[in-house]
């Protein structure tokens, strides 16, 4: 079955620490990006990726950090820095936009609940 | 003015009712519009994808966009106790990977 998986589905962190959540697609996508979820709020996007090695920071970047070494692998670290982490994170993957023609289907995994105690 | 506004809800709407789901928006170069739906704890999945004004129809979904308006809309037929989610519209300009979420509507069909 082709989809995208995340791990862990809840995680709980203390305050200080680095977190890191997986985020891996089976679907030969070239793009994968990283949202977070508030109540409320809808959906912001974190960072994103479009290519092996490269990776462009969305609107609320600050306080995590990424890396896309394999096509099919994008984890997101959510750093001390962070000031408040806790949320819903939801990964998402499609084939690459490109810079012209119709915008590609982004297709979302399960989501990482993540809790700060 | 937030770039795309979308009435949070809750709606709770018996079964088999019509239900409107509506989102505006303030960014002329959205090009692409999309209704997601979200079940409680899951991700979002694409239900309505369009790009031009008019209607599109799936099934008992009809996506509706307006671009001189800057309005979209979701209507759903005959709604059942499945379709009891939160539904998310986004909107994306042309070229562009960066999808702009509203903040979603949540919705509750009662048998």
């Amino acid at each position: 079955d082709g989809g995208i998986t995340q791990s862990p589905k809840y995680l709980f962190r203390k305050e200080g620490q680095n977190v890191t959540l997986s985020c891996e697609q089976n679907l030969n996508h070239d793009a994968m990006y990283w949202y977070r979820q508030d109540p409320g709020q809808g959906l912001r996007l974190i960072y994103y990726s479009q290519i092996v090695n490269d990776f462009q920071k969305g609107d609320i970047a600050e306080g995590y950090s990424v890396s896309r070494e394999k096509k099919e692998s994008f984890p997101l670290t959510v750093t001390s820095a962070q000031k408040n982490p806790t949320a819903f994170y939801l990964c998402a993957s499609s084939i690459d936009q490109g810079t012209s023609g119709p915008h590609n289907e982004q297709f979302f995994g399960p989501g990482t609940r993540l809790t700060v105690l | 003015q937030k770039e795309v506004e979308q009435d949070p809800g809750p709606l709770s709407v018996p079964e088999g009712a019509i239900v409107s789901l509506n989102c505006t928006y303030s960014n002329s170069a959205f090009q692409y519009f999309m209704w997601y739906r979200q079940y409680s704890r899951k991700g979002p999945e694409l239900l309505m994808y369009t790009y031009s004004s008019g209607n599109k129809e799936d099934g008992r979904f009809t996506a509706q966009v307006d671009k001189s308006s800057k309005y979209i809309s979701l209507f759903i037929r005959d709604s059942q106790p499945s379709d009891s989610a939160t539904y998310l519209c986004a909107m994306v300009e042309g070229g562009s990977e960066k999808l702009v979420f509203g903040k979603g509507t949540k919705l509750t069909v009662n048998p």
